[in-house]
């Protein structure tokens, strides 16, 4: 049990486009969803808590603007990555609760 | 803010040994958690621990919650090359929400066959 899947797993774009990840968590449902960002050999780093039906809550110094999160039923939330800059590349991991935190496999995300 | 210490950063040991890491944290914590993490893949939940003293088991795998409440420590024995990996170790506080959890920096394990 406890599954969490994220699609894509890996994602190339060109600068100033928009990338969106999904979350999904496959055999429970999350009323509340995590979005990390890992760089290379780092820890994670927390971004942001989706909330299902209400706004997310953002972790000081991350863009809200930039990085978009909705949460529109209890197995799904995306992070859309707004404008996309080489600086947004990074490994995206999302998790999902159920009692403890369950991690989806990720998603690199390469900005050209 | 809230630091967690993991140590070792990393380790290089021969398959067969017996592996032990542990974090420390300068507050109390009411839960400790410990993932893997292998390259490009998420983290996956090994072992949660909920109440100080709390020795739990996972295989080969032991972890501790330390009675102080502010450390942890989690014991591979007989490692095998599967074991490679990164191992986070992860803390929650009193009164913190469950999205607030804290990450160690991680230990690097290699294992030799």
């Amino acid at each position: 049990g406890a599954v969490v899947s994220q699609h894509p797993s890996w994602v190339i774009c060109k600068s100033g486009t928009s990338v969106k990840i999904e979350c999904r968590s496959l055999d429970f449902q999350a009323t509340t969803m995590f979005w990390y960002r890992q760089f290379p050999k780092q820890s994670l780093m927390l971004m942001a808590t989706s909330n299902e039906g209400s706004k997310a809550t953002y972790e000081q110094g991350v863009e809200k603007d930039k990085f978009l999160i909705n949460h529109a039923s209890l197995t799904l939330s995306t992070l859309t990555v707004t404008s996309a800059h080489p600086e947004d590349s990074s490994f995206y991991i999302c998790s999902a609760n159920e009692r403890e935190q369950f991690f989806g496999p990720g998603t690199r995300l390469t900005v050209l | 803010g809230q630091q967690l210490n993991q140590s070792p950063q990393s380790m290089f040991i021969q398959e067969g040994e017996d592996v032990s890491m542990n974090c420390t944290s300068s507050s109390i914590f009411n839960t400790w958690l410990w993932y893997k993490q292998d390259p490009g893949e998420g983290p996956v939940l090994l072992i949660a621990l909920y109440k100080a003293g709390e020795l739990t088991s996972n295989g080969r795998l032991t972890a501790q919650f330390g009675i102080t409440r502010k450390d942890s420590f989690l014991n591979i024995s007989a490692s095998i090359p599967s074991d490679v990996g990164i191992y986070f170790c992860a803390g929650r506080n009193y009164g913190g929400s469950q999205g607030n959890l804290i990450f160690g920096k991680g230990t690097k394990l290699s294992v030799k066959p």
